[in-house]
């Protein structure tokens, strides 16, 4: 089955560094990947939409300074936290659409923990 | 605009008994619709998805739902439950717009089984 892989799991980071997150599609070939952002007992919030070779689409109120996606190929996607602050701790997951596959299927990464001191 | 409503943020259950999570959705456009599970610090897993055809979709670990255009539901049911089964629950609808093929979800359902 398609597997999606996310590096690294857990991250801590001071206040006022940059942590990249990898999303990776081992075994198929995503030419769209989404970041999600998820808050404690929450759902899932879209925060931006990866396309190799194009710049990302952000959803209303993610700034994109902040952070910074790259697609650079059709298995990996990059998010940059840029200036991490405490309020930016949270579980990052990211998903990968597998070109040509059904509307709206997303295989989804294991996420990564994000804690920011 | 496409929308999830997940009905009941908690669901118990004991162990053995039917398992049925709620699931509305709006759509401007036919809707492909998801459900996902979620185990605590993970990613989601596909649990079943509906796109065409039969509405009655059958998905792993025993569970199942049915597209009801109608009623505009995708209600997720499981005969007995296990204790496995404790969990989030997210429904999903599929944003027909672009190419992008965005995925709304809804707020969630935490499912407890206790023996």
């Amino acid at each position: 089955g398609a597997v999606v892989s996310q590096h690294p799991s857990r991250v801590i980071c001071k206040s006022g560094t940059s942590v990249k997150i990898e999303c990776r599609s081992l075994d198929f070939q995503a030419t769209t990947m989404f970041w999600y952002r998820q808050f404690p007992k929450q759902s899932l919030m879209l925060m931006a939409t990866s396309n190799e070779g194009s710049k990302a689409t952000y959803e209303q109120g993610v700034e994109k300074d902040k952070f910074l996606i790259n697609h650079a190929s059709l298995t990996l996607s990059t998010l940059t936290v840029t200036s991490a602050h405490p309020e930016d701790s949270s579980f990052y997951i990211c998903s990968a659409r597998e070109s040509g596959g059904a509307r709206g299927e997303q295989y989804f990464g294991p996420g990564t923990r994000l804690t920011v001191t | 605009a496409q929308s999830v409503t997940q009905l009941g943020s908690h669901v118990s259950v004991s162990e053995g008994a039917l398992v049925l999570l709620r699931c509305n959705y709006s759509s401007s456009v036919p809707p492909y619709l998801f459900w996902y599970v979620q185990y605590p610090n993970q990613g989601l897993q596909l649990l079943l998805k509906y796109t065409t055809g039969a509405t009655l979709v059958k998905g792993i670990n025993g569970f199942e739902a049915e597209f009801k255009k109608s009623e505009t539901s995708f209600h997720l049911t499981k005969p007995s439950a296990h204790m496995s089964d404790a969990a989030e629950y997210f429904c999903a609808v599929s944003d027909g717009s672009g190419g992008y093929n965005k995925l709304i979800f809804g707020a969630g359902t935490r499912l407890a089984v206790h023996p």
